[in-house]
């Protein structure tokens, strides 16, 4: 069971390139989310996803985009690239439903980004 | 929205000492209640969780944790820390309604010194 799946684990871009960074989960959870990780900052909920074909935006979606076809994967597409948004991206998934009514997350290795 | 407060961003015990991070959250209802701990290039593992079952948490690899309502807090706790606990951690809640909405706090990095 590989539970959720990022790549590329590092990469680094140019000032207005374009980038996808994929997750994959094999726990048929329902949802899905992204985060980004800044130093003192915690974590920033980008985008959500409710299930396939549904998203909704996070705390901080600008320079962002994301889709979701299937239960599976969760892609996190990146435009034009600044130097805001180098920063370790991570992707989660859970599902719902659980009898103590808690959800609980699980994480990705992360996806380590910086943009020169 | 709910948020989440974790006091001191850095957090030094020697091996051996008890360890103590704190967490308090703001939301007048109880929520969800989960630590999660993040190795040196890992991503975040559930440590404990609080459901309203138990205060008194217990957790993986030692820890615990104990839910006060009165002080709106969720600190964490472990009674002889390992150089092993080396590592991030994370307080987070989660909205009782859903359960689907995750609220971190911005972490508190824990040294162990041997």
């Amino acid at each position: 069971n590989a539970g959720v799946t990022q790549t590329p684990k590092f990469r680094i871009l140019k000032i207005g390139q374009s980038m996808t960074l994929q997750c994959t989960q094999d726990m048929n959870h329902n949802y899905m989310y992204w985060y980004r990780q800044d130093p003192g900052m915690g974590l920033k909920l980008i985008y959500y996803s409710v299930g396939a074909g549904i998203t909704d935006k996070g705390e901080v979606p600008n320079g962002y985009n994301v889709s979701r076809s299937t239960t599976e994967d969760f892609p996190l597409r990146l435009e034009l690239a600044a130097p805001s948004q180098t920063s370790v991206y991570f992707c989660a998934s859970t599902r719902t439903g659980a009898a103590s009514g808690a959800n609980v997350l699980t994480f990705g290795a992360g996806s380590r980004l910086t943009v020169l | 929205a709910q948020s989440v407060t974790q006091l001191g961003s850095h957090v030094s015990v020697s091996e051996g000492a008890l360890v103590l991070l704190r967490c308090n959250y703001s939301s007048s209802v109880p929520p969800y209640l989960f630590w999660y701990v993040q190795y040196p290039n890992q991503g975040l593992q559930l440590l404990l969780k609080y459901t309203s079952a138990a205060t008194l948490v217990k957790g993986i690899n030692g820890f615990e944790a104990e839910f006060k309502k009165s002080e709106t807090s969720f600190h964490l706790t472990k009674p002889s820390a390992h150089m092993s606990d080396a590592a991030e951690y994370f307080c987070a809640v989660s909205d009782l309604d859903t359960g689907n909405q995750f609220y971190f706090g911005t972490g508190t990095s824990l040294t162990v010194i041997p």
